[in-house]
């Protein structure tokens, strides 16, 4: 099983929709988690991080299931400067070893 | 504030060449250090991970190794590249952990695309 695990798209969806992403962990011992955006040939960046409690960003909510071991982010509204990679990031271990999701694919079309 | 600096943004280099990519760092002291890289359409897989000068941890086997000769430096070399080796390079670094932290999020230089012909 990988240790972190994505539905790789595609999604293609309209302006102004709601689409959302799950993204699942293999380490019960995982206590750090991120979603990063990826453009096209560009470097991760920082999307948000996710809280145990949930948190949420502007148009951006993410959410942690310990007990399922699945990280989810919703978009909603989705904007053409939407498209891109989106990246599920967990820490591995107690410290600061990430380990990166292959990611899914978004396309906001007009 | 804090930048990352990451050189060549491309290579192209033939098949058993040598390889050293150069990774600083500035405005931030004892960096956790980190080696991505990422083949075309894949995600992200960890290379090296460094937590001090001359402290580093290597995450799967191949014929690539990393030095951090001063805390803020961080180079990936290879005495002879493979075709395999062709992918995007990525250096990140995250501030180091204080006691009780569980981990921080990590930032990225603009990355290297490298070519082995």
């Amino acid at each position: 099983r990988k240790e972190v695990e994505q539905d790789p798209g595609p999604f293609n969806v309209p302006e102004g929709a709601t689409v959302a992403f799950n993204c699942t962990y293999s380490n019960s011992a995982s206590q750090s988690f991120f979603w990063y955006r990826q453009d096209c040939r560009k470097e991760p960046k920082l999307l948000m991080s996710v809280y145990s409690s949930g948190n949420e960003d502007g148009r951006f909510t993410a959410q942690l299931n310990r007990a399922s071991q699945y990280i989810s982010l919703l978009i909603r509204d989705s904007k053409l400067s939407d498209s891109a990679t989106y990246l599920c990031v967990v820490n591995k271990e107690y410290g600061n070893k990430l380990v990166f999701g292959a990611g899914t694919i978004l396309r906001v079309k007009s | 504030s804090q930048t990352i600096h990451q050189w060549p943004a491309t290579l192209v280099q033939p098949v058993g060449s040598p390889l050293s990519l150069e990774c600083t760092v500035e405005g931030t002291s004892n960096p956790n250090l980190y080696w991505y890289r990422q083949a075309a359409g894949r995600g992200l897989q960890l290379l090296f991970y460094s937590v001090g000068i001359g402290q580093i941890s290597s995450e799967v086997p191949q014929n690539l190794s990393a030095s951090r000769p001063q805390d803020r430096q961080f180079i990936l070399s290879s005495k002879k590249l493979l075709l395999s080796d062709s992918g995007f390079y990525l250096c990140a670094w995250s501030p180091g952990l204080v006691f009780g932290e569980v981990s921080t999020e990590a930032f990225f230089g603009q990355g290297t695309r490298l070519t082995v012909v």
